[in-house]
């Protein structure tokens, strides 16, 4: 099992370009999330989605879209990237509720210019 | 205003030691966490608790829900425990502490 990964590892846009991060996981969990991480400050909730169809707001949504056609896809969208959005991105999954372990993709290192 | 807090944000420790790392919290909770940061960017969940203690190889979680705290403790520390520890609750929301960065040094 691939567990969960992130699809760009790295990227560097110009501001008000877009782009779409891709996280995928292989073990049937209904919950996935999309966290953001920078200096000095935890990490934090973006979007979250408790099943296929479903997605909603999490700590800091302004900026990001999110979709979950397929149980197994997680997608981030930035329609137009700002500096203020770079950043590490963090995409996780659990089997069900809050309670339960997460399991973390790689992280993507996104620069905005 | 911060709902998880962590101490010390960075410790070094001879190989060997006996490291604790503590977290406290300021909102009612389901679970809480402790997850191993290492330099790399990977993120690995290493306990998940909602009372007492658990114990895993050479690690030790302990939590005290009356007090809102909680340690992870590291027997005979090891240079490949060199990461950022992090604390994380889970009640009405999510909230993360921003670290402790643990380096062992040989």
């Amino acid at each position: 099992n691939a567990g969960v990964t992130q699809t760009p590892k790295f990227r560097v846009l110009k501001t008000g370009q877009s782009m779409t991060l891709l996280c995928a996981q292989d073990m049937n969990h209904e919950y996935m999330y999309w966290y953001r991480q920078d200096p000095g400050m935890g990490l934090r909730l973006i979007h979250y989605s408790v099943g296929e169809g479903t997605t909603a707001k999490g700590e800091v949504p302004d900026g990001y879209n999110v979709s979950r056609l397929k149980k197994q896809n997680f997608l981030l969208g930035l329609e137009s990237a700002a500096p203020s959005q770079t950043s590490v991105y963090f995409c996780a999954s659990s089997t069900s509720g809050r309670v339960n372990e997460q399991f973390f993709g790689p992280g993507t290192r996104l620069t905005v210019l | 205003k911060n709902e998880v807090e962590q101490s010390p944000q960075n410790l070094t420790a001879q190989e060997g030691e006996f490291i604790t790392i503590n977290c406290s919290y300021s909102v009612g909770i389901s679970a809480l966490h402790w997850l191993q940061q290492h330099p790399g960017g990977g993120i690995v969940s290493l306990f998940m608790l909602s009372s007492g203690k658990k114990k895993h190889g050479r690690l030790i979680a302990t939590i005290n829900i009356q007090e809102k705290h909680s340690s992870l403790h590291i027997t005979a520390s090891h240079p490949r425990d060199s990461a950022v520890y992090i604390c994380a609750v889970t009640g009405n929301q999510f909230y993360f502490g921003t670290g402790t960065s643990l380096t062992v040094i040989p």
